[in-house]
């Protein structure tokens, strides 16, 4: 298996430009996730999908950040308009089940960097 | 109540000794807990992971050791080696909210050669 896919790997933008991060998760996996990891507040739950249906967004920083699930094998988080303080790692990461000692397994995530 | 504290922030250990990172926690909800390993430009990788009704868990050169009267519980790394040399994160799950995992602030271990 391929794992975690994500892409880009690295994104450096410029502020007030609009960002997509794209995420294929493990086949057969129903749970998504995106993190955010920065070394000031280390790994944040941005938001969590169980069947492509978003179930908790309250780690959504604020509007600018999007997320959508249209289908089992793909998800995107948008940034429109990024601002400097948005530069961090990102990661999407999937679960096998639902029940939550059932490992995340995270993708080698997406470097943002906003100028 | 949600937090999970890590310590140390970083460990320099040398090759064939004893790498140890504590971890605490305050909700006794939580009853999963698992380690998670990053390699620089990679994203976390499930490492080892213990429920509270055991007391201890070793699989190869990791072991958990759990205290749940004391509400911590610590990574021993055995015999470390340079390839060990990561970030490593505790966690910590609750039954009753399937998807959260609290991570801690995460450990940087180096072992030197």
């Amino acid at each position: 298996d391929a794992g975690v896919i994500q892409s880009p790997r690295h994104e450096v933008t410029e502020m007030g430009q609009e960002v997509t991060l794209r995420c294929k998760p493990i086949s057969g996996h129903n749970s998504l996730f995106w993190y955010r990891q920065t070394m000031m507040r280390g790994l944040e739950l941005l938001i969590y999908f169980n069947n492509n249906v978003p179930i908790d967004d309250s780690g959504m920083p604020e509007d600018r950040f999007s997320a959508k699930m249209p289908n089992a094998s793909f998800s995107t988080l948008k940034i429109q308009p990024s601002e400097p303080r948005d530069s961090a790692v990102y990661f999407c990461a999937s679960r096998p089940g639902q029940s939550y000692t059932d490992t995340q397994y995270f993708g080698p995530g997406t470097r943002l960097t906003v100028l | 109540q949600q937090q999970v504290k890590q310590s140390p922030q970083s460990l320099i250990v040398q090759k064939g000794g004893i790498s140890i990172i504590n971890c605490a926690y305050e909700n006794t909800a939580f009853d999963y807990f698992p380690w998670y390993q990053q390699f620089p430009g990679k994203g976390p990788a499930l490492l080892i992971a213990i429920r509270p009704d055991v007391s201890e868990k070793k699989e190869g050169r990791f072991t958990i050791s759990f205290n749940k009267s004391a509400k911590q519980f610590s990574l021993h790394i055995m015999d470390s080696q340079p390839g060990d040399s990561a970030t490593y994160f505790c966690a910590a799950s609750r039954m009753d909210s399937s998807y959260k995992l609290i991570f801690g602030s995460g450990t940087r271990l180096l072992v030197r050669p």
